[in-house]
């Protein structure tokens, strides 16, 4: 049981659609993040958030819009995306933000976008 | 730069061998190292981790892991590995300011009966 859920499991979408990919973590932690899985390509990270404040934009294109309400919700809005957007997106969390402390971050099951 | 190098994209190996997956990174990011497992259509698993202590590290699944500091390498190890060990296992460690994780691109464990 992985403790972070993410909604939904797979979405199809057209470049003119908008819509949100949800995160919810249960396991009280103060940091969450978005990661996107291309395939042959690295995980990319695209979004840190602390205490619900963003503390990190990895050079993500303005049509992916980051929103965090509190600490145990994370959404990934989007709109007029690309086909070459799509892929596995993933969130995680941990404990909190900082380096130093070595937090494990844990990931939900992933959202599978296609953009047609 | 910092990085992980995973290289070998792909590993097939018989069932009940002994299976050794290597990575590397590079010593300007942190030495906070992490395995990840990730089975079809799943997110990531954390296999074990390595924050400080015993280089020789013990996971889930009966994995283990060495830290050698003088070759910047994480190998994770199984002396005996399962059909159901198959999956894309992933290297990571902690860079930057954020706790950004770093990946290497991945090894795609294949075992064969």
């Amino acid at each position: 049981e992985t403790g972070v859920t993410q909604t939904p499991r797979h979405l199809v979408m057209g470049m003119t659609n908008k819509k949100s990919l949800k995160c919810e973590q249960h396991l009280g932690h103060n940091a969450m993040y978005w990661y996107k899985q291309s395939a042959k390509k690295p995980l990319e990270l695209m979004f840190v958030y602390s205490l619900e404040e963003r503390v990190e934009n990895n050079s993500v294109p303005s049509r992916f819009s980051p929103e965090c309400p509190n600490s145990s919700h994370l959404f990934l809005h989007l709109h007029t995306l690309q086909p070459e957007d799509s892929a596995l997106y993933l969130c995680a969390s941990s404990q909190d933000g900082r380096p130093a402390t070595g937090n494990t971050q844990y990931f939900g099951p992933g959202t599978r976008l296609t953009v047609l | 730069a910092q990085s992980v190098t995973q290289l070998d994209s792909q590993v097939p190996v018989f069932e009940e061998a002994p299976v050794e997956l290597r990575c590397n990174y590079s010593s300007s990011v942190s030495v906070y190292l992490f395995w990840y497992v990730q089975y079809p259509n799943q997110g990531l698993q954390l296999l074990l981790k390595y924050l400080s202590g015993s280089t020789l590290v013990k996971g889930i699944n009966g994995f283990e892991a060495e830290f050698n500091k003088s070759q910047t390498s994480f190998h994770l190890r199984k002396p005996s590995v399962h059909i159901s060990d198959t999956a894309e296992y992933f290297c990571a460690a902690l860079g930057g300011a954020t706790n950004k994780l770093i990946f290497g691109t991945g090894t795609l464990l294949a075992v064969q009966p």
